[in-house]
């Protein structure tokens, strides 16, 4: 259990163009994701909290209006890059979280999406 | 943002050899979570602990809680070539929020 997908896995976009990056629970419901940036060889930074039916909280930093998430459904919640630029392009990756067995909570991360802006 | 003190920052090791590595905080969590990452995959979770002192194994992996809520540490013993890869320790705060906050990783690699 506790499977989370991400789509696309790679893509590429032409400077200035939008991306939407999808972020599934398969199985299971979850009404909070993460949405995270990796750079090579360098940990997760979290960018943003996904709230089902409410809006995103974004980390200091992290602007709004460029990352777009919507988080529609218990299963779904997605990242618009808008206006992308080459120095967007990053391994972006969701997680989901999911109420643990001893009353605690645990993040699944999904395989994560390359995106490469030229 | 704040990362965690993740220590060591990369090893070389033998197949068949134990591993130890620690992770180090300035704030108290609630929970410690170890993740493993593959090259260009996401992280996977290996272990959560939710109680100080808490001492958690998984196979071939054990993990503490250490007491004073700051800092976590993750054995792996007798180490096989399948786990290279990054691992990542990661606390967490009660609450809704729950975010993670990662520590800088520790790469891992394992020879014949």
């Amino acid at each position: 259990g506790a499977v989370v997908s991400q789509h696309p896995s790679r893509v590429i976009c032409k400077s200035g163009t939008s991306v939407k990056i999808e972020c599934r629970s398969l199985d299971f419901q979850a009404t909070t994701m993460f949405w995270y940036r990796q750079f090579p060889k360098q940990s997760l930074m979290l960018m943003a909290t996904s709230n089902e039916g409410s809006k995103a909280t974004y980390e200091q930093g992290v602007e709004k209006d460029k990352f777009l998430i919507n988080h529609a459904s218990l299963t779904l919640s997605t990242l618009t890059v808008t206006s992308a630029h080459p120095e967007d392009s990053s391994f972006y990756i969701c997680s989901a979280l999911r109420v643990a067995g001893q009353g605690g909570y645990e993040q699944y991360f999904g395989p994560g999406t390359r995106l490469t802006v030229t | 943002g704040q990362q965690l003190n993740q220590s060591p920052q990369s090893m070389f090791i033998q197949e068949g050899e134990d591993v130890s590595m620690n992770c180090t905080s300035s704030s108290i969590f609630n929970t410690w979570l170890w993740y493993k990452q593959d090259p260009g995959e996401g992280p996977v979770l290996l272990i959560a602990l939710y109680k100080a002192g808490e001492l958690t194994s998984n196979g071939r992996l054990t993990a503490q809680f250490g007491i004073t809520r700051k800092d976590s540490f993750l054995n792996i013993s007798a180490s096989i070539p399948s786990d290279v890869g990054i691992y990542f320790c990661a606390g967490q705060t009660t609450g809704t929020a729950s975010k993670l906050t990662f520590g800088t990783g520790t790469r891992l690699q394992v020879t014949l």
